[in-house]
């Protein structure tokens, strides 16, 4: 069925690294991808979203690629900082009317 | 001033009872959401409705229904409350549909003793 997949749950880097948080996705509709960013007892909040190949999206320092040729819209930035210490989904929309997010990966920075 | 209220911000209920999440938006938009999350499930889609119309329902029980009295209003009711009801529910919001933008509210903490 239509799912995504976030394989890590944890990651732990020291602030001024770069990262990748792995988002692939399954579907048979054309995709729509996001990715929401949730601080600590916050609610969460939309990072990036696309739906376009091959193109980048960025939005504060982070951005994604949707490669339909590889199913996946993978978070990146190239530096991170202890402020974006947070919880990341990754969330598909599929079928213009059904939604399904990933189980999320924790991200802590570390000084 | 708050987009969307979510009320209570903190909720105690005892096993078996029932209680109203309530969710109000004052962005304009046609469509609303729920979502649940807790220690078990990150994060969970529940319902989403557009022009007051239920377009998904994810939620396998019934004991969960959403109440859409007004255009920017979704409550949403529980019933027979159990222990693993216990989360907090997200109410959001977005212009028409889910490929746009999704605001989501504060939050209210549900714990059920």
């Amino acid at each position: 069925g239509d799912s995504v997949t976030q394989t890590e749950g944890l990651v732990t880097l020291t602030k001024g690294l770069p990262v990748m948080l792995n988002c692939t996705y399954q579907t048979t509709y054309s995709p729509f991808l996001f990715w929401y960013v949730q601080h600590l007892n916050e609610a969460p909040k939309l990072l990036l979203k696309s739906s376009t190949d091959n193109k980048r999206t960025e939005h504060q320092g982070f951005y994604a690629t949707l490669h339909k040729s590889s199913s996946s819209f993978h978070l990146q930035k190239s530096s991170v900082q202890l402020s974006d210490s947070a919880l990341y989904f990754c969330a598909l929309i599929y079928g213009n009317e059904k939604i399904t997010f990933g189980a999320g990966t924790k991200l802590t920075i570390k000084p | 001033d708050p987009k969307i209220i979510q009320k209570p911000k903190y909720l105690v209920a005892v096993t078996g009872s029932e209680k109203i999440l309530i969710c109000e938006q004052y962005l304009g938009h046609n469509a609303m959401y729920w979502y649940r999350q807790s220690a078990k499930k990150p994060l969970e889609f529940m319902f989403s409705y557009s022009y007051q119309k239920l377009m998904d329902n994810q939620t396998a029980s019934s004991r969960f229904q959403p109440q859409s009295s007004k255009k920017n209003h979704l409550d949403l009711q529980i019933t027979a409350l159990k222990p693993d009801d216990s989360a907090t529910y997200f109410c959001a919001s977005s212009q028409v549909g889910y490929q746009d933008t999704q605001y989501f509210g504060p939050g209210t903490r549900l714990l059920v003793l």
